[in-house]
């Protein structure tokens, strides 16, 4: 069955970088493109872009040009999100979602709280 | 402020039918029947619900049901279950720059 494993949560400092890293299987993994879509509190589903596993190419939000780097891993089938320069308002889930014509499978989320 | 919009909030009573809109723009919405909606519960991960504007994945109750006219979609929830009660997303692919644009949700509430 088609599983997306994420790290687990993070607490960074004002200005630090974190990384969350994506591990899929159950799938062949270079098949299908992945997204990342974060969730601050209380708040809704906010795309931030989305990686082709097989090339590596990607494509950002405007709002995270710059911050975001996302990265693959096809030895281990895992994706990573990189974003820098963090700030409080950055405290989020962070989710993978595999896409096919939707987002049809997630991972669990990884909450990143940003906090002096 | 999101790209698409949705009612913040509706209900509905055990047994009753509901629908959640969603509208968008001739970019998004009304330019591909790539819409998609996501069911979640407190603390949980999104669940697609709905694909392709009408489409439901296995598993999914035939309770739920989507359709699209213009610029707008729509979800329905018929026979509503108290299990129902959670937040819905609808989702549309904008084309190969912009990707994907969420509605902002809307809060399920069965009375």
């Amino acid at each position: 069955q088609v599983q997306l494993v994420q790290s687990g949560a993070e607490v960074k400092k004002p200005g630090a970088s974190v990384k969350v890293s994506c591990k899929a299987s159950g799938y062949t993994f270079t098949s299908y493109y992945m997204h990342w879509v974060r969730q601050a509190p209380g708040q809704g589903l906010e795309w931030m872009g989305i990686i082709n596993p097989s090339g590596g190419s990607t494509s950002y939000a405007q709002k995270f040009q710059g911050r975001v780097t996302m990265t693959r891993d096809t030895s281990t089938s895992t994706v990573y999100m990189e974003l820098s320069s963090l700030r409080s308002e950055d405290t989020a889930v962070y989710y993978c979602a595999r896409v096919s014509t939707a987002l049809d499978y997630w991972g669990q989320g990884t909450l990143v709280t940003v906090s002096s | 402020q999101s790209a698409l919009t949705q009612p913040a909030s509706v209900s509905g009573s055990p047994g009753q039918s509901i629908t959640i809109s969603c509208t968008g723009t001739s970019s998004d919405v009304g330019s591909y029947n790539l819409v998609s909606w996501y069911q979640q519960h407190p603390g949980k991960a999104p669940k697609l619900m709905i694909y392709e504007v009408s489409k439901r994945p296995s598993g999914v109750s035939n309770r739920f049901s989507g359709s699209k006219s213009g610029n707008t979609a729509s979800l329905t929830i018929s026979g509503l279950q108290a299990e129902d009660e959670a937040d819905y997303y609808c989702c549309s692919y904008a084309g190969s720059s912009t990707h994907v644009v969420f509605g902002g949700g809307t809060k399920l509430t069965v009375l």
